[in-house]
């Protein structure tokens, strides 16, 4: 099955970018998303990427898709302190369940 | 429009008893999913729904059950709860299973139980 990689937490000072990595396994993935957990809430979607883009663009979100290494990668530009939180990346395909990483706390400091 | 609500919020339970978590979404959605989450595990998916009437398994179900009540309402039971069961549990739903906007799933604010 497919399975889904990220690493744990990643820290960078408000205004800095922040990039957040995802690699998964499963090269029949079609759709590529990433969620955000703030604190004491459930899991909001902030993007999805179809496997035929390489790159998709919203406001201060840029999410770069490597298909031939699997690697998905979520820019956040001009970090906020409110950006800070738990990333979740998944994959699915057609008719399938989505596989969620295990989801990469991002800490902005002032 | 509430998107996906879930009752309880909290709660404490001891091992052996059972209680039955709530889940509801106004979206017209067909398919719906419990998930629980660990800390460091990321999301695991415990059991969905696809539609009204048809349940299935995911990757974790021992120990649950789960009810397709109508379209809007999807239950999970635990039946004798344990202290490996403590965990936040999150339902979703998604217009069908599948992906881009039609597989997106929208998540309800979780439920937080303690097993002691």
């Amino acid at each position: 099955g497919e399975d889904v990689e990220q690493s744990l937490f990643l820290s960078v000072r408000e205004g800095d970018s922040s990039v957040i990595n995802c690699t998964y396994t499963d090269s029949s993935s079609t759709y590529l998303y990433w969620y955000k957990q703030e604190p004491g809430a459930g899991l909001q979607l902030l993007t999805y990427i179809f496997s035929n883009m390489d790159m998709k663009q919203d406001q201060r979100l840029t999410v770069l898709l490597n298909k031939k290494d699997k690697h998905l990668s979520l820019r956040i530009a001009d970090t906020q302190t409110g950006d800070s939180a738990i990333y979740f990346c998944a994959a699915g395909n057609a008719g399938n369940m989505l596989t969620f990483g295990g989801g990469t706390r991002l800490m902005v400091k002032p | 429009n509430a998107g996906v609500t879930q009752t309880p919020k909290f709660q404490v339970l001891k091992t052996g008893q059972s209680m039955t978590l709530q889940c509801a979404q106004d979206m017209n959605h067909n398919s719906m999913y419990w998930y629980r989450q660990d800390p460091g595990m990321g999301l695991r998916l415990i059991y969905y729904s696809a539609s009204e009437g048809t349940t299935d398994k995911g990757e974790v179900p021992n120990g649950y059950n789960v009810s397709r009540l109508n379209k809007r309402e999807f239950s999970l039971r635990l039946e004798s709860a344990a202290p490996s069961q403590t965990s936040v549990y999150f339902c979703a739903s998604s217009e069908a299973i599948g992906t881009g906007a039609v597989g997106t799933q929208y998540f309800g604010p979780g439920t937080r139980l303690l097993v002691l």
